[in-house]
């Protein structure tokens, strides 16, 4: 079993849509949760970052983390064009090893 | 300008050939990672140090070696390449501490193929 389960989509919605993301894992020793965006050719960038539970609103990005059911998600309100890349969320229980999702690929239509 | 740098960012080789991908931070960061990326297997640790001269293993280190004698390098070492690892390789740091954001910068990615 990965230590880390996403849906890898493709996902394509309208410009202005919610778009809600999530990914499962199976280590209860998780503590820090993080999702990445990444561009098409480039690195991952660090979108949101929660430690344990509960929930972080960034703008348009929020972040929930349910450590009971083991579950974390990530919604973006009014989605733009700029937002179509691939979504990946990271966890790690030390802050030293990471696991990863395999990503979701997000595309927002104008 | 803050960031990772890695080279090359594109290699093409043989199997058996040694090879060494270098990883340069300009932020003073202690932890550095490597980390590879295939499709439908998403991101995957290979190896990462929290200082100079401390290393410890990721998820998927067989076949590969690191080194970390200065705070800013940290190289990736293939002794003898297979085709298996043709990947894209991703290098990333950060600061390390108790009440940081865990965030880690990645630089560009260097694509790999071994023949």
């Amino acid at each position: 079993q990965k230590e880390v389960e996403q849906d890898p989509g493709p996902l394509s919605v309208p410009e202005g849509a919610i778009v809600s993301l999530n990914c499962t894992y199976s280590n209860s020793a998780f503590q820090y949760f993080m999702w990445y965006r990444q561009y098409s050719r480039k690195g991952p960038e660090l979108l949101m970052y929660t430690y344990s539970s509960g929930n972080k609103e960034d703008g348009r990005f929020t972040a929930q983390v349910d450590k009971s059911s083991k579950y974390i998600s990530l919604f973006i309100r009014d989605s733009q064009p700029s937002d179509s890349a691939t979504y990946l969320c990271a966890m790690s229980a030390t802050g030293n090893q990471f696991y990863f999702g395999t990503g979701t690929s997000l595309t927002v239509i104008p | 300008e803050a960031q990772v740098t890695q080279n090359p960012r594109y290699l093409i080789t043989v199997t058996g050939k040694k090879l060494t991908v270098t990883c340069s931070q300009n932020m003073n960061h202690e932890y550095m990672s490597w980390y590879r990326q295939d499709p439908g297997l998403g991101l995957r640790q290979i190896y990462y140090s929290m200082n100079v001269e401390v290393t410890d293993k990721g998820d998927v280190p067989e076949g590969y070696k690191v080194s970390r004698k200065e705070k800013r390098n940290f190289p990736l070492i293939l002794e003898s390449p297979s085709p298996n690892q043709t990947s894209l390789y991703f290098c990333a740091s950060r600061q390390y501490g108790l009440a940081d954001n865990n965030e880690q910068f990645f630089g560009p990615g260097t694509r790999l193929t071994v023949l």
